[in-house]
């Protein structure tokens, strides 16, 4: 089966550094996502990966190795505003999003 | 604004109503899901549109729900007969397939509330 394995949630200090971790087995991959969806509304796209490596984006950079099936989203200087959960999705062979149940990040002052 | 629009934003319903959704996807884009999340839960596929063809339904999609993209543009979700346990968020996003990553970009969704 398909299974994408993230932490449910996850406590970080305004101003710090936090990483989530994603481990996935999926039947084929095209890429790996990471979405952000603050209560009650719709992922919001952060970052995707193909190849193995470090992508950075401002405060957010994701990283992807393909031969250990894993991968993270990792948030510098955190805010307040950080406190949503954080999905991580891969493409499948048949170009299907799996979704994991994702991350939620609580921020405190 | 030309993001992925659904309308309503809330619905809710007495059991064994049929309800119906609607979504606009990003003009340009040539799919479009749906997915259904609750809470706690990432986003559960239902079905995608490539133009106007259906190519994918969940096989765990239950009968009482259709849906339909006739002119390759918007989209509508219908729900026959609704349970207590449809109520969920319902998602639609869209993306351009050709583009490097075909990325989804998801409307704010519909929230449905069966009573």
């Amino acid at each position: 089966g398909q299974n994408i394995d993230q932490p449910t949630e996850m406590t970080a200090t305004e101003g710090a550094i936090v990483q989530i971790n994603c481990t996935y087995q999926t039947s084929g991959f095209n890429g790996l996502f990471w979405y952000q969806q603050h209560a009650g509304e719709a992922p919001t796209f952060l970052s995707y990966n193909v190849l193995d490596g470090l992508e950075e984006k401002g405060r957010f950079s994701s990283f992807l190795s393909r031969s250990k099936g894993y991968s993270y989203l990792l948030l510098k200087e955190l805010q307040m505003k950080d406190s949503a959960s954080y999905l991580c999705a891969v493409l499948d062979s048949n170009y299907q999003l799996i979704w994991g149940a994702g991350t939620k990040l609580i921020i405190k002052p | 604004d030309t993001g992925v629009s659904q309308d309503p934003r809330h619905k809710i319903t007495k059991r064994g109503q049929n309800v119906t959704f609607r979504c606009d996807p990003i003009s340009e884009h040539n799919r479009l899901y749906w997915y259904r999340q609750t809470l706690g839960q990432g986003p559960e596929f239902l079905t995608y549109f490539q133009n106007e063809a259906q190519l994918e339904k969940s096989r765990l999609l239950s009968d009482r729900f259709s849906a339909e993209r006739p002119k390759g543009s918007f989209s509508t979700l219908e729900i026959q007969r609704t349970e207590q346990g449809d109520s969920a968020m319902y998602l639609c996003a869209s993306s351009l397939v050709g583009e490097a990553t075909d990325t989804q970009y998801f409307g704010p969704g519909t929230r449905l509330t069966v009573l």
